[in-house]
């Protein structure tokens, strides 16, 4: 049964380009959520697709926009590419729920010049 | 708005020491609470979670209960082992408008000597 895979693992950019990461969820699972995670810190909650919407955002400006498909995987887009961008993102997926624990992919490394 | 704050690490214990890692948190309804862990080279995985006020959520020897009256979510294990060591994350899962939204701790590293 594979769990969360994300693509790729790392990528390196130059500031003002744009990037788009993807997201396969586990098996069975309906809802996938994208985070940010700089070194040394925790997760920082960008957004929640559910059913092809974004459910919820967190605190991210609108260069961050992202896409769920039918079967369920989703990207993250990211435009203008900013130095402070440079961080670990982690897809989690889940069932519906706030209940639901999370199931995260190992994350795509993202390094801007 | 809602918030996680957890206490400083890097914690370091011998094996077979008590290990409290503390965890308050800030929210505006009723959230779900989460314990993940981080081993070196591996993923975030879920830890424990409780869904209501006195839950107690355990697995792997840790316990953390559901503490609304002091919004407290306290992590513990009675005898830590080397493979124990990893980064712990305190998390809270919370309705919004239309999903939920969740808020992680910083996180905090715990070493183990043998």
């Amino acid at each position: 049964d594979a769990g969360v895979t994300q693509s790729p693992t790392h990528l390196i950019k130059t500031r003002g380009q744009q990037v788009t990461l993807r997201c396969s969820p586990k098996s069975g699972h309906d809802t996938v959520s994208w985070y940010q995670q700089a070194l040394g810190q925790g997760p920082q909650f960008i957004f929640q697709y559910y059913e092809e919407e974004e459910r919820q955002r967190g605190n991210f400006p609108d260069r961050f926009s992202g896409h769920q498909f039918p079967n369920y995987s989703s990207e993250l887009n990211v435009n203008a590419l900013l130095l402070g961008d440079s961080a670990l993102y982690l897809c989690a997926s889940s069932l519906k729920g706030g209940n639901q624990p999370q199931h995260f992919g190992d994350g795509t490394r993202l390094s801007i010049l | 708005g809602n918030s996680v704050t957890q206490m400083e690490g890097p914690v370091t214990l011998s094996e077979e020491a008590f290990l409290t890692i503390n965890c308050t948190y800030t929210a505006t309804g009723y959230p779900s609470l989460f314990w993940y862990v981080q081993y070196p080279g591996e993923g975030l995985q879920l830890l424990l979670k409780a869904t209501k006020a006195d839950d107690k959520g355990s697995n792997k020897g840790f316990e953390a209960t559901y503490r609304k009256e002091t919004t407290s979510f306290h992590l513990e294990k009675g005898s830590v082992q080397v493979s124990d060591s990893a980064v712990y994350f305190c998390a809270l899962s919370d309705r919004g408008t239309g999903g939920f939204k969740t808020i992680f701790g910083a996180g905090t590293r715990l070493f183990v000597k043998a």
